[in-house]
């Protein structure tokens, strides 16, 4: 089975800290995503990544990073934490657009932000 | 710019009852769609989708979904609703080359 592993399930950092977000896939998938998730408002993206060393812009950008530097970890960064960032955070991996896997998201478990 | 939309935020069955979850897209291309599901305290799984082909695609767990063009909609299907389908139902669309847009949700209740 394809795993992506966040490595935090509950984090709690105070306004102003740097959060670091680590997600690992096993099954060498191109693509990799981050979302969080709030209530009411669904699955938001926030940055994806289509290779090593490539990013994209998602929906919601802002107060946000991400880096990629090795095919199957996805960082998110928060560089100033706020309040407004409290949230789930939510990572996947999927293969490019072949086969029958394509398209379809692996997510992990997710990561529970609060921001005090 | 690629949307979708799921109008009800939550959906009420009896067990045993047929079941329908909605989902609207917009997109400007040939649609990717997808359904996923989140049950309490664990993690989003994939159902089915739809990329080409029949128009009706069967999934994980019995379900079903109903690709309809002119209507611009996928909506989610069961014939017999059980107790454990309760859980947080998520239609996502997508674009080629562009990455997956997901609705906000339909919590989906069924009763004993």
């Amino acid at each position: 089975d394809v795993k992506v592993t966040q490595s935090s399930r509950y984090l709690v950092k105070r306004t102003g800290e740097k959060v670091f977000l680590e997600c690992v896939q096993d099954m060498d998938h191109e693509n990799m995503f981050w979302y969080r998730q709030d209530p009411g408002l669904g699955l938001r993206l926030i940055y994806f990544s289509y290779d090593v060393k490539m990013k994209e812009k998602g929906d919601i950008p802002e107060g946000y990073s991400v880096s990629r530097e090795k095919k199957e970890r996805f960082s998110l960064i928060l560089e100033s934490a706020s309040t407004n960032q409290t949230s789930m955070y939510l990572c996947a991996s999927s293969y490019r657009d072949r086969g029958p896997g394509a398209n379809v998201l692996t997510f992990g478990a997710g990561s529970r932000l609060t921001v005090l | 710019a690629q949307s979708v939309a799921q109008p009800e935020d939550q959906v009420n069955v009896a067990e045993g009852n047929p079941l329908t979850v909605k989902c609207t897209y917009s997109v400007s291309g040939n649609p990717y769609l997808f359904w996923y599901v989140q049950y309490p305290n664990r993690g989003l799984q994939f159902l089915l989708k739809y990329i080409t082909g029949d128009n009706l695609v069967k999934g994980s767990y019995g379900f079903e979904a109903e690709f309809n063009k002119s209507q611009t909609s996928f909506h989610l299907k069961k014939p017999s609703a059980l107790v454990s389908d309760s859980a947080l139902y998520f239609c996502a669309v997508r674009e080629a080359g562009t990455a997956l847009i997901f609705g906000k949700g339909t919590t989906l209740s069924v009763s004993s």
